[in-house]
């Protein structure tokens, strides 16, 4: 088992250039989510997905967009790139949602935006 | 917003000393978890306790939770030199409709050889 992939490994992007950023499970998990972590901070929820199809706003989902395109993807976009969006991007999954049951997490994505 | 804060934000010790770590939330919640991340890595699940449970054990952790105080410990016993990572506690996220995690900022722990 692979667990929980996230493609790239790293990025950089110019001001205004748009990306898609890739995680898939091989967990046969329901729950899939999007964070993002900044330097001495905790995760900041951006999406939820509770199945495929479904996606809501987290925390800070402004400038990104989410595809839940089948029970194993999720991915997250970024249409238009800003330099406050550099961080590193952590998907996770779980059985189900809430603090209930306990998240995978991937490698991360360290994105730069310059 | 952060719903849990750990303390201390950073803490040194001893390889074999026993490390604590503390966090407190604001809301009433109904689990609580604790996450290792080690540097560059993602988080790597520890332990989850539960709103009606006061301690829970796995292997050399301990937590604690007390709900009257909204406050949870995580005791580390006997550290080693592989527990050098950050730790982070986690509870359910309430906001529109979705269903994840917040997290404080972390412990960041050392152990010293």
């Amino acid at each position: 088992n692979a667990g929980v992939t996230q493609t790239p490994k790293f990025q950089v992007l110019k001001t205004g250039q748009s990306m898609t950023l890739q995680c898939a499970q091989d967990m046969n998990h329901n729950s899939m989510y999007w964070y993002r972590q900044d330097p001495g901070m905790g995760l900041r929820l951006i999406y939820y997905s509770a199945s495929e199809g479904t996606t809501d706003k987290g925390e800070v989902p402004n400038g990104y967009n989410v595809s839940r395109l089948n029970k194993r993807e999720f991915s997250l976009r970024l249409e238009s790139a800003a330099p406050s969006q550099t961080s590193v991007y952590f998907c996770a999954s779980s059985e189900a949602g809430g603090a209930t049951y306990e998240q995978y997490f991937g490698p991360g994505t360290r994105l730069t935006v310059t | 917003s952060q719903q849990g804060e750990e303390d201390p934000q950073a803490l040194s010790i001893q390889e074999g000393e026993n490390a604590t770590m503390n966090c407190s939330y604001k809301t009433s919640i109904n689990n609580l978890q604790w996450y290792r991340q080690n540097s560059g890595r993602g988080l790597v699940h520890l332990i989850l306790i539960r709103s009606n449970e006061r301690e829970k054990h796995s292997g050399r952790l301990r937590v604690t939770l007390d709900t009257s105080k909204k406050s949870s410990s995580l005791l580390i016993t006997a550290s080693r030199a592989a527990d050098t990572a950050s730790y982070f506690c986690a509870t359910g996220y309430s906001g529109g409709g979705a269903d994840g995690l917040t997290f404080g900022k972390g412990t960041h722990l050392i152990i010293q050889p």
